[in-house]
Protein backbone atom coordinates (compact mmCIF):
# COMPACT_ATOMS: atom_id res chain seq x y z
CA UNK A 1 0.00 0.00 0.00
CA UNK A 2 1.87 3.40 -1.28
CA UNK A 3 1.06 6.44 0.84
CA UNK A 4 1.88 8.61 3.50
CA UNK A 5 1.68 7.61 7.19
CA UNK A 6 1.41 10.08 10.28
CA UNK A 7 2.10 8.60 14.03
CA UNK A 8 1.10 9.30 16.26
CA UNK A 9 -2.88 10.01 15.05
CA UNK A 10 -2.81 12.03 18.83
CA UNK A 11 0.12 13.63 21.05
CA UNK A 12 -0.15 15.32 24.48
CA UNK A 13 2.27 17.05 25.23
CA UNK A 14 3.64 18.55 28.52
CA UNK A 15 5.00 21.69 29.20
CA UNK A 16 8.63 22.37 28.58
CA UNK A 17 8.59 19.11 26.82
CA UNK A 18 9.56 18.60 23.00
CA UNK A 19 7.80 15.83 21.53
CA UNK A 20 8.56 14.62 17.64
CA UNK A 21 6.10 13.71 14.67
CA UNK A 22 6.34 10.99 12.41
CA UNK A 23 5.80 11.19 8.65
CA UNK A 24 6.81 8.11 6.39
CA UNK A 25 6.15 7.83 3.06
CA UNK A 26 6.86 4.98 0.25
CA UNK A 27 5.58 7.20 -2.73
CA UNK A 28 9.56 7.56 -3.77
CA UNK A 29 8.67 11.51 -3.24
CA UNK A 30 11.90 13.77 -3.63
CA UNK A 31 9.94 16.70 -1.28
CA UNK A 32 8.36 16.67 2.02
CA UNK A 33 5.68 19.21 3.85
CA UNK A 34 4.99 20.15 7.23
CA UNK A 35 1.92 22.21 7.58
CA UNK A 36 -0.04 23.46 10.55
CA UNK A 37 -3.82 24.07 10.25
CA UNK A 38 -5.53 25.48 13.75
CA UNK A 39 -9.17 25.36 13.74
CA UNK A 40 -11.23 26.94 11.10
CA UNK A 41 -8.15 27.87 8.82
CA UNK A 42 -6.23 26.62 6.32
CA UNK A 43 -3.26 24.99 6.37
CA UNK A 44 -0.17 26.88 7.37
CA UNK A 45 3.47 25.82 5.83
CA UNK A 46 6.00 25.10 8.95
CA UNK A 47 9.38 23.42 6.88
CA UNK A 48 9.60 21.43 3.35
CA UNK A 49 12.36 19.25 1.97
CA UNK A 50 12.86 19.09 -1.99
CA UNK A 51 15.99 16.61 -1.26
CA UNK A 52 17.83 14.64 1.29
CA UNK A 53 19.81 16.52 3.88
CA UNK A 54 18.56 19.51 2.65
CA UNK A 55 15.34 21.30 4.00
CA UNK A 56 14.03 25.21 4.17
CA UNK A 57 11.76 27.04 6.83
CA UNK A 58 8.16 27.97 5.60
CA UNK A 59 6.38 30.62 6.71
CA UNK A 60 5.93 29.20 10.25
CA UNK A 61 9.11 27.99 11.58
CA UNK A 62 9.75 29.26 14.85
CA UNK A 63 9.73 26.92 18.04
CA UNK A 64 9.73 23.77 15.51
CA UNK A 65 12.95 21.64 13.91
CA UNK A 66 12.89 18.85 11.06
CA UNK A 67 15.71 16.29 9.64
CA UNK A 68 15.55 14.50 6.53
CA UNK A 69 18.53 11.86 6.49
CA UNK A 70 16.54 9.84 4.70
CA UNK A 71 14.10 10.49 2.01
CA UNK A 72 11.32 8.57 2.84
CA UNK A 73 11.07 10.29 6.31
CA UNK A 74 10.63 14.06 7.48
CA UNK A 75 10.33 13.68 11.24
CA UNK A 76 9.02 16.97 12.81
CA UNK A 77 9.70 18.24 16.40
CA UNK A 78 7.73 20.75 18.49
CA UNK A 79 10.30 22.21 21.02
CA UNK A 80 9.21 23.77 24.41
CA UNK A 81 10.07 27.06 22.48
CA UNK A 82 6.57 27.25 20.44
CA UNK A 83 4.21 28.40 23.52
CA UNK A 84 0.94 27.29 21.47
CA UNK A 85 1.45 24.41 20.09
CA UNK A 86 -1.90 23.25 19.78
CA UNK A 87 -3.19 22.31 16.51
CA UNK A 88 -3.68 19.56 13.72
CA UNK A 89 -0.33 18.78 11.88
CA UNK A 90 -0.63 17.77 8.90
CA UNK A 91 2.55 15.87 6.25
CA UNK A 92 2.59 16.10 2.21
CA UNK A 93 4.66 14.96 0.02
CA UNK A 94 5.24 15.30 -3.90
CA UNK A 95 7.73 14.40 -6.80
CA UNK A 96 10.39 16.41 -7.87
CA UNK A 97 8.73 19.46 -9.29
CA UNK A 98 5.67 17.67 -9.04
CA UNK A 99 2.31 19.79 -8.88
CA UNK A 100 0.47 17.60 -6.89
CA UNK A 101 1.31 17.19 -3.19
CA UNK A 102 -0.45 14.16 -1.26
CA UNK A 103 -1.19 14.29 2.07
CA UNK A 104 -1.24 12.00 5.52
CA UNK A 105 -4.30 11.63 7.65
CA UNK A 106 -2.54 14.30 10.28
CA UNK A 107 -1.60 14.26 13.81
CA UNK A 108 -3.37 16.11 16.45
CA UNK A 109 -1.55 17.51 18.97
CA UNK A 110 -2.56 19.11 22.32
CA UNK A 111 -1.08 20.42 25.41
CA UNK A 112 -1.67 19.10 29.01
CA UNK B 1 2.92 38.04 -0.56
CA UNK B 2 0.29 35.83 -1.40
CA UNK B 3 -3.06 35.74 -0.22
CA UNK B 4 -5.79 33.45 -0.34
CA UNK B 5 -9.33 34.17 0.82
CA UNK B 6 -12.72 32.00 0.27
CA UNK B 7 -16.21 32.83 0.47
CA UNK B 8 -18.45 31.82 2.26
CA UNK B 9 -16.89 30.22 5.29
CA UNK B 10 -20.02 28.09 5.57
CA UNK B 11 -22.47 26.67 3.29
CA UNK B 12 -25.95 24.99 4.26
CA UNK B 13 -27.88 23.81 1.37
CA UNK B 14 -30.65 20.74 0.43
CA UNK B 15 -29.78 17.87 -1.13
CA UNK B 16 -29.40 18.27 -4.82
CA UNK B 17 -28.83 22.01 -5.23
CA UNK B 18 -25.86 23.02 -7.68
CA UNK B 19 -23.79 25.14 -5.48
CA UNK B 20 -20.62 28.01 -6.27
CA UNK B 21 -17.43 27.65 -3.85
CA UNK B 22 -15.44 31.04 -4.50
CA UNK B 23 -11.65 31.38 -3.91
CA UNK B 24 -9.78 34.67 -4.81
CA UNK B 25 -5.67 35.25 -4.60
CA UNK B 26 -3.68 38.33 -4.82
CA UNK B 27 -1.09 37.65 -6.66
CA UNK B 28 -1.80 36.48 -10.33
CA UNK B 29 1.24 35.03 -11.01
CA UNK B 30 0.65 31.40 -9.84
CA UNK B 31 1.63 28.32 -11.02
CA UNK B 32 -1.05 26.33 -10.17
CA UNK B 33 -4.62 26.50 -8.17
CA UNK B 34 -5.88 23.44 -6.73
CA UNK B 35 -8.92 22.24 -4.68
CA UNK B 36 -9.10 19.93 -1.60
CA UNK B 37 -11.42 18.06 0.57
CA UNK B 38 -11.18 17.79 4.24
CA UNK B 39 -13.23 15.12 6.22
CA UNK B 40 -13.12 16.43 9.57
CA UNK B 41 -10.23 15.05 11.71
CA UNK B 42 -8.53 13.74 8.57
CA UNK B 43 -5.92 14.66 5.71
CA UNK B 44 -6.57 16.49 2.39
CA UNK B 45 -7.84 14.68 -0.84
CA UNK B 46 -7.01 16.43 -3.85
CA UNK B 47 -9.95 17.31 -6.42
CA UNK B 48 -8.87 19.13 -9.07
CA UNK B 49 -5.57 21.18 -10.53
CA UNK B 50 -5.66 24.12 -12.85
CA UNK B 51 -3.10 24.66 -14.58
CA UNK B 52 -2.08 28.53 -14.69
CA UNK B 53 -2.71 28.25 -18.76
CA UNK B 54 -6.00 26.50 -18.37
CA UNK B 55 -9.23 27.94 -17.68
CA UNK B 56 -11.20 25.01 -15.97
CA UNK B 57 -11.04 21.21 -15.03
CA UNK B 58 -13.80 18.80 -14.48
CA UNK B 59 -13.92 15.51 -12.70
CA UNK B 60 -17.76 13.86 -12.10
CA UNK B 61 -20.04 16.51 -10.91
CA UNK B 62 -17.24 18.73 -9.95
CA UNK B 63 -15.79 21.94 -12.24
CA UNK B 64 -13.27 24.26 -11.40
CA UNK B 65 -12.55 27.67 -13.17
CA UNK B 66 -9.66 30.16 -12.95
CA UNK B 67 -9.52 33.33 -14.08
CA UNK B 68 -6.05 34.49 -13.57
CA UNK B 69 -6.86 38.14 -14.55
CA UNK B 70 -9.39 38.65 -11.61
CA UNK B 71 -7.65 36.67 -9.08
CA UNK B 72 -10.31 33.98 -8.90
CA UNK B 73 -11.02 30.38 -9.02
CA UNK B 74 -14.42 28.70 -8.23
CA UNK B 75 -15.54 25.40 -7.42
CA UNK B 76 -18.77 24.06 -9.09
CA UNK B 77 -20.82 21.50 -7.65
CA UNK B 78 -23.70 19.88 -9.45
CA UNK B 79 -26.59 17.77 -7.89
CA UNK B 80 -24.88 18.19 -4.23
CA UNK B 81 -25.42 15.28 -2.01
CA UNK B 82 -25.48 14.45 1.96
CA UNK B 83 -21.75 12.51 0.36
CA UNK B 84 -20.40 16.07 -0.21
CA UNK B 85 -20.29 17.24 3.08
CA UNK B 86 -16.36 18.20 4.28
CA UNK B 87 -14.55 21.42 4.14
CA UNK B 88 -13.49 22.81 0.47
CA UNK B 89 -10.18 24.58 0.34
CA UNK B 90 -8.22 26.04 -2.32
CA UNK B 91 -4.47 26.62 -2.80
CA UNK B 92 -2.39 28.40 -4.65
CA UNK B 93 0.51 27.13 -6.01
CA UNK B 94 3.90 29.67 -6.17
CA UNK B 95 7.06 29.09 -8.69
CA UNK B 96 8.87 27.13 -5.78
CA UNK B 97 6.27 24.76 -5.31
CA UNK B 98 5.19 26.19 -2.36
CA UNK B 99 1.15 25.74 -1.90
CA UNK B 100 -0.95 28.95 -0.09
CA UNK B 101 -4.15 27.33 1.38
CA UNK B 102 -7.51 29.84 1.90
CA UNK B 103 -8.96 28.91 5.43
CA UNK B 104 -11.44 26.79 3.95
CA UNK B 105 -15.57 26.59 2.65
CA UNK B 106 -17.71 24.23 5.72
CA UNK B 107 -19.69 22.28 3.32
CA UNK B 108 -23.56 20.52 4.93
CA UNK B 109 -25.52 19.37 2.17
CA UNK B 110 -28.77 18.19 4.01
CA UNK B 111 -30.67 15.52 3.39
Amino acid sequence: DGGITQSPKYLFRKEGQNVTLSCEQNLNHDAMYWYRQDPGQGLRLIYYSQIVNDFQKGDIAEGYSVSREKKESFPLTVTSAQKNPTAFYLCASSPQGGNIQYFGAGTRLSVL
Amino acid sequence: KQEVTQIPAALSVPEGENLVLNCSFTDSAIYNLQWFRQDPGKGLTSLLLIQSSQREQTSGRLNASLDKSSGRSTLYIAASQPGDSATYLCAAMDSSYKLIFGSGTRLLVRP
